[in-house]
């Protein structure tokens, strides 16, 4: 069946440093690709999304590259902040007829001033 | 502003009591979906429902109950046959497929503590 798998955290970074977060998947067909973002005690946020193969999302500085050859989807910023302090995950579109989404067990990024 | 609204933010609940948990979306759309997170973990899935009065269960469904009967509303019960209440709840809804890239659109949370 379709997964995601990601980097273990905790990420722990300097400000301004430069940040990848590596998404994997396995998935029949032609998912869509997403990541989230979830600051402490607070529900999750799209942060960017790529709908087919080669498509770039991108959204606040974070760009990710949706690479079916390779089957990922990693996340880069090139100059993290504080406030970019989050747990990040990474989702697929299921299949089905409807619009499951199977996560990613998240990644906490700490960034340190 | 659309979006969607979770209430309580927190839940203090005593063991064997049944407790729902609300979930209110103005967003228009159809499909709506309870994730459970506990600490350092990903999401996983209750229920979800695509239609009013319609609605199947997720990975995680024994000891929940849900019902679907407005557009705008999918509570989520959670049942004193569910042995770990105590998590995390995240409410979603999303467009029908077709007319959107499948993303969710997240409230922000019941935390529920079950003694």
């Amino acid at each position: 069946g379709n997964s995601v798998t990601q980097m273990e955290g905790p990420v722990t970074l300097s400000e301004e440093a430069f940040l990848t977060i590596n998404c994997t998947y396995t998935a029949t067909g032609y998912p869509s690709l997403f990541w989230y973002v979830q600051y402490p005690g607070e529900g999750l946020q799209l942060l960017l999304k790529a709908t087919k193969a080669d498509d770039k999302g991108s959204n606040k500085g974070f760009e990710a590259t949706y690479r079916k050859e390779t089957t990922s989807f990693h996340l880069e910023k090139g100059s993290v902040q504080v406030s970019d302090s989050a747990v990040y995950f990474c989702a697929l579109s299921g299949s089905g007829g409807y619009n499951k989404l199977i996560f990613g067990a998240g990644t906490r990024l700490a960034v340190h001033p | 502003d659309g979006g969607i609204t979770q209430s309580p933010k927190y839940l203090f609940r005593k063991e064997g009591q049944n407790v729902t948990l609300s979930c209110e979306q103005n967003l228009n759309h159809d499909a709506m979906y309870w994730y459970r997170q506990d600490p350092g973990q990903g999401l996983r899935l209750i229920y979800y429902s695509q239609i009013v009065n319609d609605f199947q269960k997720g990975d995680i469904a024994e000891g929940y109950s849900v019902s679907r009967e407005k557009k705008e509303s999918f509570p989520l019960t959670v049942t004193s046959a569910q042995k770990n209440p105590t998590a995390f709840y995240l409410c979603a809804s999303s467009r029908p497929p077709g007319q959107g890239a499948y993303e969710q659109y997240f409230g922000p949370g019941t935390r529920l503590t079950v003694t």
